[in-house]
């Protein structure tokens, strides 16, 4: 596709339940990045890819939090036993290196 | 402490008058600094950045290191730039933003 596509869109989960989000970035573009952002907040990082391999996690708030791009391009955002500070909309980006980023349409997760 | 302060949350503004989006940033090397829009139900974009200083839909910004500043300035608003406006810092490979600014210009 033209742009980094990110699925689902909306997602809504029971305290406790484990999520997955998907982020599909733009063909050829090595580096790849997560984002939080809380309501009225500006988006937070969470960690980034070069190819296959985490370079940086230090954003990630805590170990229940774990992302992976096994083959260097998709990558999967994953939260186990979510928490209600869990719920915001998370970004993916990705970039050619060097380069801006380029960002999806984000997936407002809303924790009840 | 790396941080970038935006410290409008809101700019209202008439069509056709001066626009100013204010980012003030505190970083220890060499910043390399942009802005980003996000239009109603639409993706974030980058709108500009410092080290190409161009002008994009007429909008400019200038970093000015003596006062940690990268305002972001359009002489004539329009009502299609109304949107959300994220001032943000490369700091090594990830971007630090600031909580940003919505513009509204109205006729």
């Amino acid at each position: 596709g033209a742009g980094v596509s990110q699925s689902p869109r909306y997602k809504v989960a029971k305290r406790g339940q484990d999520v997955a989000l998907r982020c599909d970035p733009i063909s050829g573009h090595v580096s790849l990045f997560w984002y939080q952002q809380a309501l009225g907040q500006g988006p937070e990082f969470l960690t980034y890819f070069q190819n296959e391999a985490q370079l940086d996690k230090s954003g990630l708030p805590s170990d229940r939090f774990f992302a992976e791009r096994p083959e260097g391009s998709v990558s999967t955002l994953k939260i186990q036993r979510t928490q209600q500070e869990d719920s915001a909309v998370y970004l993916c980006a990705s970039s050619l290196a060097g380069q801006p980023q380029h960002f999806g349409d984000g997936t407002r997760l809303s924790i009840l | 402490a790396q941080r970038v302060t935006q410290p409008e949350k809101l700019l209202s503004v008439f069509k056709g008058a001066p626009v100013e989006l204010k980012c003030n940033y505190s970083y220890s090397g060499s910043p390399e600094l942009f802005w980003y829009v996000q239009y109603s139900r639409q993706r974030l974009q980058l709108l500009l950045r410092h080290i190409s200083r161009e002008s994009i839909k007429g909008f400019t910004a200038d970093l000015n290191k003596g006062e940690t500043s990268f305002h972001l300035k359009k002489p004539f608003a329009q009502e299609e730039d109304s949107a959300m406006y994220y001032c943000a810092l490369l700091a090594g490979t990830a971007l630090i933003f600031g909580k940003g600014t919505t513009l509204s210009v109205s006729s």
